[in-house]
């Protein structure tokens, strides 16, 4: 199971694009690399994910670097409500998740 | 599509006591995940099924918790002899499988052990 690490917290002014980084240096060629986030008392939920190349949805984009040990979660323009902990994860196919710590997102307003 | 649903969302027991959970997956969702989450840390991985197979278990995962999904569609999680230790988020997840590789989570059920 691939290992990742997550700064423990990270601050972003309202409306600036934020950028959350990940270490994977352990993961398989087959992993696929995950993003979530969670608010207080919720389920996590999903935001992206991603093998091989960069991803784009309506939620945020996805930067994985070329040897696929880092990748980067990319919130174009942080709103208030994008405040909450991000957690990045690989897992193999449709099988578990591996999930770090994750990062703590307070957003300025 | 209503979301994955969990019941109880909130259990409080002694320690000693047997509990079950119970997660109602996103219906046509074949692949149903067991996770656990401690204060300050991530999911952690416990069982997961697909349809009514159970495929992996966590050393995580003592003699004391068992996990049924007995028709394919919801499932149950009990711990047996709850210690103090148990005291957890427990949350659930569910995904289509195949290319669609996202899981979607429920609320959860936060158990405490005094």
């Amino acid at each position: 199971d691939a290992k990742t690490t997550q700064p423990n917290s990270m601050e972003s002014n309202e409306e600036e694009p934020v950028h959350l980084p990940c270490n994977h240096s352990t993961i398989s060629g087959t992993d696929y690399i995950h993003w979530y986030r969670q608010l207080p008392s919720q389920g996590p939920e999903y935001v992206i994910h991603g093998l091989t190349s960069n991803v784009n949805n309506r939620m945020a984009s996805l930067a994985i670097a070329e040897d696929r040990k880092s990748s980067t979660l990319i919130l174009h323009r942080a709103t208030l409500r994008d405040a909450a902990v991000y957690y990045c994860g690989t897992n193999f196919g449709n099988e578990k998740l591996t999930f770090g710590t994750g990062t703590r997102l307070t957003i300025i307003p | 599509d209503t979301g994955v649903s969990q019941n109880p969302r909130h259990k409080i027991t002694k320690r000693g006591q047997n509990v079950t959970f119970r997660c109602d997956p996103i219906s046509e969702h074949n692949r149903l995940y067991w996770y656990r989450q401690t204060l300050g840390q991530g999911p952690e991985f416990l069982t997961y099924f697909q349809n009514e197979a159970q495929l992996e278990k966590s050393r995580l995962l003592s003699d004391r918790f068992s996990a049924e999904r007995p028709k394919g569609s919801f499932s149950t999680l009990e711990i047996q002899r709850t210690e103090q230790g148990d005291s957890a988020m427990y949350l659930c997840a569910s995904s289509l499988g195949g290319r669609r590789n996202e899981q979607f989570f429920g609320p959860g059920t936060r158990l405490t052990v005094l």
